[in-house]
């Protein structure tokens, strides 16, 4: 079975700074794909970042970049020069190859101080 | 591009009453769609797959006869909850995915569903 687990319920980080979160996975799968999801008040799921497991480079989208470390299995999210606007829940998700849905975390709550 | 559109946004309506909710790829077909239920502070919790044409596959301890599942098309699935009550109140969210490996999830902005 595939797991993924999101081990900071909350975190909070002051406007400007840099905030990492945490994520780690569990899979038998040799091709896989991991994703970090945003769910602000409104609800609604963004897609914030992606990666593929077959890819050494670290995806980088803007101000928001991910530690990928294959062998630890573990998938962090690094936002950088936090603002207001990234105050939500962001998930992460573990998918394969196939038409299998996602395995998501269990979130983790981000608060952005001004 | 890829836009998922679901609709309605919100229902209230009374116990005993059907809903349907519509899950539509507006730019994209999708082979599959899935759709989850949403508890407040809580992850997203799978209730079925959906293929075209096909039955769908629903999670362990979801009942098929209360929650309704038709995806006719590769731009449309629908979810319907039949005779709602008070403790099907929640917030239903569906998603769609191209075939294509590695595509993520794109998601549908949610149905928020008060029964009283």
């Amino acid at each position: 079975a595939q797991t993924v687990t999101q081990s900071q319920p909350e975190m909070s980080v002051q406007e400007a700074e840099t905030v990492t979160l945490s994520c780690t996975y569990d899979t038998s799968e040799s091709d896989y794909y991991l994703f970090w999801y945003k769910q602000p008040p409104s609800r609604q799921m963004i897609l914030v970042i992606r990666q593929e497991a077959y890819k050494q480079q670290n995806a980088t989208e803007n101000r928001f970049s991910v530690n990928f470390q294959k062998a630890a299995k573990s998938f962090s999210l690094k936002i950088s020069d936090s603002q207001l606007g990234d105050a939500a829940m962001y998930f992460c998700a573990l998918g394969n190859s196939g038409n299998t849905p996602l395995v998501f975390g269990k979130g983790t709550r981000l608060s952005v101080i001004a | 591009g890829a836009v998922v559109s679901q609709h309605p946004s919100r229902v209230i309506c009374k116990s005993g009453t059907s809903v349907k909710i519509e899950c539509r790829s507006l730019d994209f077909q999708a082979t599959t769609m899935f759709w989850y239920r949403q508890f407040p502070k809580q992850s997203l919790m799978l209730m079925a797959t959906s293929n075209e044409g096909s039955k769908a596959t629903y999670e362990q301890g979801v009942e098929k006869d209360k929650f309704l599942i038709n995806h006719a098309s590769l731009t449309l699935s629908t979810l319907t909850v039949t005779s709602a009550h008070p403790e099907d109140s929640s917030f239903y969210i569906c998603s769609a995915r191209v075939s294509q490996a590695g595509q993520p999830q794109h998601f549908g902005d949610g149905t928020r569903l008060s029964i009283l």
